[in-house]
C-alpha cells in the first residue's frame, strides 16, 4: 500500500536559516505529491503540491521537487521566519484522485528569533 | 474565503457514550472527507462520501462509525459506542472533485479534538 516517511521533529531554527524536511514515499504508480501546514491552533492547509514527475511546487518561498527516481519530495526554504513555526506533513494520493491521501507523521518546525 | 467549520472544537466524553463530530463543507463543494489523527501519530484517512453514499472507507471505519449528511449543509460523523483509542483529532475536508489535480484540493476543517474518559 501507499506509505509516506518523514523526517522526526522537532526542528528547531533560527530565523533566517536553511530550512529542509526530507519525505519519501511508497506508492504504486505516479501519485501526486503535497506538503500540508498546520500553524497552532488551525487546521490542515496545502502549502504545495507536484502532480508529476520532476514538477515543482512552491508556496510562500518553500518548494519541493518531485523526484520519481528517488521516491522523494524534500520540502525546502531558503530562509525561514518565526511565522512558519508550524507542523508540516507530507502526503500522497493515488493516481487520478485525491480522495484517499496518505499522510507522513508530521514533523515539527520551530523557528526562533 | 470560504472555509470548512467543525464543532465542537473539544468534545471530552465517557467511554461507550456515543458522540457527533460536525462539519460544514465549502458550500459548492460534493466530496466530503473524515480524517483523523491520534495524538503523536499519522494524519489517517477514514470515510470519503459522495452523492449522499460512502464512497469508501478504510479499515479504522468499522461499525461503530457512521456519516450522515442529513440536510444539505453539515456532514456529521458519529461514534456511537466510544471507545479509548477514538480519543484523537477529527478532521472533516471538502473538495470541488477527486479526479482533477486542479479542483481536488482537500480544503480542512480545525479539526474536532475527542476526548474519551
Amino acid at each position: 500500500g501507499n506509505s509516506v516517511t518523514q523526517m522526526e521533529g522537532p526542528v528547531t531554527l533560527s530565523e533566517e536559516a536553511f530550512l529542509t524536511i526530507n519525505c519519501t514515499y511508497t506508492a504504486t504508480g505516479y501519485p501526486s505529491l503535497f506538503w500540508y501546514v498546520q500553524y497552532p491552533g488551525e487546521g490542515l492547509q496545502l502549502l504545495l503540491k507536484a502532480t508529476k514527475a520532476d514538477d515543482k511546487g512552491s508556496n510562500k518561498g518553500f518548494e519541493a521537487t518531485y523526484r520519481k527516481e528517488t521516491t522523494s519530495f524534500h520540502l525546502e526554504k531558503g530562509s525561514v521566519q518565526v511565522s512558519d513555526s508550524a507542523v508540516y506533513f507530507c502526503a500522497l494520493s493515488s493516481p487520478g484522485g485525491y480522495q484517499k491521501v496518505t499522510f507522513g507523521t508530521g514533523t515539527k518546525l520551530q523557528v526562533i528569533p | 474565503e470560504p472555509e470548512v467549520t467543525q464543532t465542537p472544537s473539544h468534545q471530552v466524553t465517557q467511554m461507550g457514550q456515543e458522540v457527533i463530530l460536525r462539519c460544514v463543507p465549502i458550500s459548492n463543494h460534493l466530496y466530503f472527507y473524515w480524517y483523523r489523527q491520534i495524538l503523536g501519530q499519522k494524519v489517517e484517512f477514514l470515510v470519503s462520501f459522495y452523492n449522499n453514499e460512502i464512497s469508501e472507507k478504510s479499515e479504522i471505519f468499522d461499525d461503530q462509525f457512521s456519516v450522515e449528511r442529513p440536510d444539505g449543509s453539515n456532514f456529521t460523523l458519529k461514534i456511537r459506542s466510544t471507545k479509548l483509542e477514538d480519543s484523537a483529532m477529527y478532521f472533516c475536508a471538502s473538495s470541488e472533485d477527486w479526479t482533477d489535480p486542479n479542483t481536488g484540493e482537500l480544503f480542512f476543517g480545525e479539526g474536532s479534538r475527542l476526548t474519551v474518559l
